[in-house]
C-alpha cells in the first residue's frame, strides 16, 4: 500500500553541523511533498513543501530535495541550533487539497 | 489571530464511555481534519472532510465518529467501540486548492 517512510528514526548532530533527513515514498503518484517538525506535546508545524515539478527549493535555513527517479525526498538543515532539536515527519499526497500520509518520523537532536 | 484552537488539551475518561475533541478553525479553510498520534509513530488519519456535511472515513476510523455541519466546527467521538484510545489526537485543516495543512496542539486523551 501507500506508505511514506524515513531511513533513520534518531539523527544525532552538533551545534553548528548540516543535518540531513532523509525520507522515502513508495507511491509514484505523489506529487505534493511537505516537511513538518513537532516539538514535544504540540503540533506540527510546516516547514517547507515541494511539488513533483520541482526538484529543489530553498526556505531560510533549510532545503528540500525531490528525486522521483529513486522516489527519495530529504529535508537539509544548514547550521543546526537547539533549537532544531524536534520530531520531522515528511508526507506526501497526490492531490491537493487530499489529506497528506505521514511517516513515521525523525528524532532530530542536536547537541551543543 | 486566526488560527485552530483543539479542546481539551488533556482528558481522562474511564472505559466504556463517550469522549468528544473539539476542533475549531477561523482560517476560512475548506477541509479538516483528524489525525492519531502513538508515541514513537506518525500520524494516522481517522476521518476529514473537505466541505461542509461531508466527510471520509481515513485508515483508522473504526470507533470514531465526527460531524461537519458548520465550516469552522469538526468534533471527533471517540466511542467505547474504540478499544485503544489514548493517544494524541490532532487537528488540522488546509484550503481545498493547496496541500499544506495547519495543525491545532492537539487534545491527548487517557482512558483510565
Amino acid at each position: 500500500g501507500e506508505s511514506v517512510g524515513l531511513h533513520l528514526p534518531t539523527l544525532s548532530v552538533q551545534e553548528g553541523d548540516n543535518s540531513i533527513i532523509n525520507c522515502a515514498y513508495s507511491n509514484s503518484a505523489s506529487d505534493y511533498f511537505i516537511w513538518y517538525k513537532q516539538e514535544s506535546g504540540k503540533g506540527p508545524q510546516f516547514i517547507i513543501d515541494i511539488r513533483s515539478n520541482m526538484d529543489k527549493r530553498q526556505g531560510q535555513r533549510v532545503t528540500v530535495l525531490l528525486n522521483k527517479t529513486v522516489k527519495h525526498l530529504s529535508l537539509q538543515i544548514a547550521a543546526t541550533q537547539p533549537g532544531d532539536s524536534a520530531v520531522y515527519f515528511c508526507a506526501e499526497s497526490n492531490q491537493a487539497g487530499t489529506a497528506l500520509i505521514f511517516g513515521k518520523g525523525t528524532t532530530l537532536s542536536v547537541s551543543s | 489571530d486566526g488560527g485552530i484552537t483543539q479542546s481539551p488539551k488533556y482528558l481522562f475518561r474511564k472505559e466504556g464511555q463517550n469522549v468528544t475533541l473539539s476542533c475549531e478553525q477561523n482560517l476560512n479553510h475548506d477541509a479538516m481534519y483528524w489525525y492519531r498520534q502513538d508515541p514513537g509513530q506518525g500520524l494516522r488519519l481517522i476521518y476529514y472532510s473537505q466541505i461542509v456535511n461531508d466527510f471520509q472515513k481515513g485508515d483508522i476510523a473504526e470507533g470514531y465518529s465526527v460531524s461537519r455541519e458548520k465550516k469552522e466546527s469538526f468534533p471527533l467521538t471517540v466511542t467505547s467501540a474504540q478499544k485503544n484510545p489514548t493517544a494524541f489526537y490532532l487537528c488540522a485543516s488546509s484550503m481545498r486548492e493547496t496541500g499544506e495543512l495547519f495543525f491545532g496542539e492537539g487534545s491527548r486523551l487517557t482512558v483510565l
